[in-house]
């Protein structure tokens, strides 16, 4: 089946050490998103990918960057983990979404829970 | 004022119950309008699409009021199953997509 892996699925960490977490698709989608999602919190978009296009949020710290080396996979790095960064970050993709706006639905992999001691 | 708002709940309601979510948008352009679930500590899941007026996919429907900027979903005949945190989520144009907070409903035996 087609679908959006992540890994690991959790992920311990200590404060200041760099920390990489992966995802990958078999859905050939354009589009690779990056969202942290706390508890009982909406996702927040951190950056996405359109093919090799990068862009960041405005508002996503420097602290966090990204890699799309080809289109199935995507890497994001937390270069000094806070305590703050402890969160679910999941993966999500789409199809390119200025085609039709059925091709905004972005599907999700499993997320990777970050801990930070 | 948020982009996206949910009424966080929780919602209680008994298995059979007929339950209603509203969510309201503030960017007028707009575009697609989804809702997901998730569950606790797992991914979110599509469970709607709202491109038009409304939609409906079995025990569940979907409106839009592009006039009021809202979009609701209900529930009919609650299961056990449907207690969840259900997302509202906004696509307001090129790839900005915004996400609510959620609403998190308890179906109760």
């Amino acid at each position: 089946d087609a679908m959006v892996i992540q890994n690991p699925r959790y992920q311990v960490t200590q404060f200041g050490k760099p920390v990489t977490l992966s995802c990958s698709q078999t859905l050939n989608h354009n589009v690779m998103y990056w969202y942290q999602q706390k508890s009982s919190q909406a996702p927040k978009l951190l950056f996405h990918y359109y093919d090799k296009d990068f862009n960041n949020e405005a508002d996503t710290p420097d602290n966090f960057q990204s890699r799309r080396p080809n289109t199935s996979f995507c890497f994001l790095d937390i270069r000094s983990p806070g305590l703050g960064d402890a969160a679910m970050y999941l993966c999500a993709t789409s199809r390119d979404p200025g085609l039709a706006a059925s091709y905004n639905e972005q599907f999700f992999g499993p997320g990777t829970r970050l801990t930070v001691l | 004022r948020k982009e996206v708002e949910q009424d966080p709940g929780p919602f209680n309601v008994p298995e059979g119950a007929t339950v209603a979510f509203n969510c309201t948008y503030s960017n007028s352009a707009s575009q697609s309008f989804f809702w997901y679930r998730q569950d606790c500590r797992k991914e979110p899941k599509l469970l709607m699409s709202v491109y038009s007026s409304g939609n409906e996919d079995g025990r569940f429907t979907a409106q839009l009021n592009r006039a009021s900027q809202y979009i609701s979903l209900l529930i009919r005949d609650s299961k056990l199953s449907d207690s969840a945190t259900y997302l509202c989520v906004v696509h307001t144009g090129g790839f900005k997509t915004i996400f609510g907070a959620g609403t998190r409903l308890f179906v109760k035996a």
